[in-house]
């Protein structure tokens, strides 16, 4: 079955830090990729997605781009902030036609 | 614009009981997706209902069981509450009629089973 697996947390950087969170996936076919995003009480937020092999997905800053080759999607930022501390999920869309999410990690951003 | 709101915010009960949660789609939203997510098994998919009708199934014992009103609502129930069950319930709401993966999540139901 489909399956996503991120970098274990919890990830701490200092403020403009270079951020990658690593995810690599497991599925049949040509899945959607997600990156989602949990902060302190909230749901869950969509952060960026990418469809298709070499699609990037970018919003705020952030960036992942779908390696079909090495079945990756790693997301990355050239300077986080403060205010990026929260809860980063991979997530894929595969032929079940539902969300598998990765485990999550967590990011702490230092002042 | 109102996000997907869920009702109850916290519950505790006991085992044996059962309980029913709520999820407010955003308004125009006719897919409803439900989630349960814990320290040890992360975010698994439970259901997703579109038009009254579920249309996707995780791998839940059918103590968990849901339905979606003609208003696109949503309910889950679980029955026989077991310690295990414990966990933050989170819905999500989607536009499209085919499920791109694109999920607007309510800030979650948190059931503490004791």
């Amino acid at each position: 079955g489909d399956s996503v697996t991120q970098m274990e947390g919890p990830v701490t950087l200092s403020e403009e830090a270079f951020l990658t969170i690593n995810c690599t996936y497991t599925a049949t076919g040509y899945p959607s990729l997600f990156w989602y995003v949990q902060y302190p009480g909230e749901g869950l937020q969509l952060l960026l997605k990418a469809t298709k092999a070499d699609d990037k997905g970018s919003n705020k800053g952030f960036e992942a781009t779908y390696r079909k080759e090495t079945t990756s999607f790693h997301l990355e930022k050239g300077s986080v902030q403060v205010s990026d501390s929260a809860v980063y999920f991979c997530a894929l869309r595969g032929s079940a036609r539902q969300l598998t999410f990765g485990s999550g990690t967590q990011l702490t951003v230092l002042p | 614009k109102a996000g997907v709101t869920q009702t109850p915010r916290y519950l505790i009960k006991t085992r044996g009981q059962q309980v029913t949660l709520s999820c407010s789609p955003i308004s125009g939203h006719r897919s409803v997706s439900w989630y349960q997510q814990t320290p040890g098994q992360g975010l698994q998919f439970l259901f997703e209902y579109f038009s009254e009708t579920q249309r996707n199934k995780g791998n839940f014992p059918g103590r968990f069981s849901g339905r979606q009103f003609s208003n696109s609502r949503s309910e889950m129930n679980v029955s026989t509450l077991e310690l295990g069950d414990s966990a933050l319930y989170l819905c999500a709401s989607s536009l499209e009629r085919e499920n791109t993966g694109e999920l607007f999540f309510g800030e979650g139901s948190r059931l503490t089973v004791l």
